[in-house]
């Protein structure tokens, strides 16, 4: 059974105060790593896929790594705007859903 | 482009009453999904659809009941709805199920059984 723990739950930073999310997963043969992001009150937003480990990807502040147990989602100088929870999802091989994690609520206060 | 949208945006319902609610996507994706979203749970998969009249069964199935005669539309029926199912609902999509295929989402529906 694939399983993906997120951590922090919850983390509050200062605008411009440069962290990381984690996201442990464990997975028969992982096909894809993904990234969305969700404001309150809207569908999560894709962001990122990753595909084998070593692979990064970088959109804005944000910028994605993948490890083989685990991917990092780092926010460099982060804005009030990136305030959201981050969502990571797994998928293995031979299925078609994802398994999702319980997310990272992150506050950026100005 | 209208992408992917879910309809009642909010719902109240009572108990032991049965409630539809529509997903529609203009991509023409073949797979569809039902998630629901809870405190302490994070996403979980209802039911998905490979393509019209081809469904499966997800993480959380019992008390729901999926139909797909067009490509475009997956409606998520809840029979006799129970409090347990208070929840936010998304509908997602994606072009394929090879796995490496995004899943898009629609902006969701609060349900709520009183």
């Amino acid at each position: 059974e694939d399983q993906v723990t997120q951590s922090p739950e919850a983390l509050r930073l200062q605008e411009g105060e440069s962290s990381s999310l984690n996201c442990s997963y464990t997975v028969s043969g992982l096909r894809g790593l993904f990234w969305y992001r969700q404001d309150p009150g809207k569908g999560p937003e894709f962001l990122f896929t990753l595909y084998s480990a070593g692979e990064e990807k970088e959109k804005e502040r944000l910028k994605a790594t993948l490890t083989k147990k685990e991917s990092f989602l780092h926010i460099t100088a982060p804005k009030p705007e990136d305030s959201a929870t981050y969502l990571c999802a797994v998928i293995g091989s031979g299925y078609s859903t994802l398994t999702f994690g319980k997310g990272t609520m992150l506050l950026v206060s100005p | 482009d209208a992408g992917i949208t879910q309809s009642p945006r909010y719902k109240i319902t009572e108990t032991g009453r049965q409630v539809t609610l529509m997903c529609h996507q203009t991509w023409s994706h073949s797979y569809m999904f039902w998630y629901r979203q809870d405190l302490g749970h994070g996403l979980r998969l209802i039911y998905y659809s490979a393509a019209a009249d081809i469904t499966d069964k997800g993480e959380v199935p019992d008390g729901y009941v999926v139909s797909r005669s067009k490509t475009e539309n997956f409606p998520l029926t809840l029979e006799s709805a129970t409090r347990s199912q208070t929840s936010v609902y998304f509908c997602a999509s994606s072009i394929s199920g090879r796995g490496t295929d995004t899943q898009y989402f629609g902006p969701g529906t609060r349900l709520t059984v009183l």
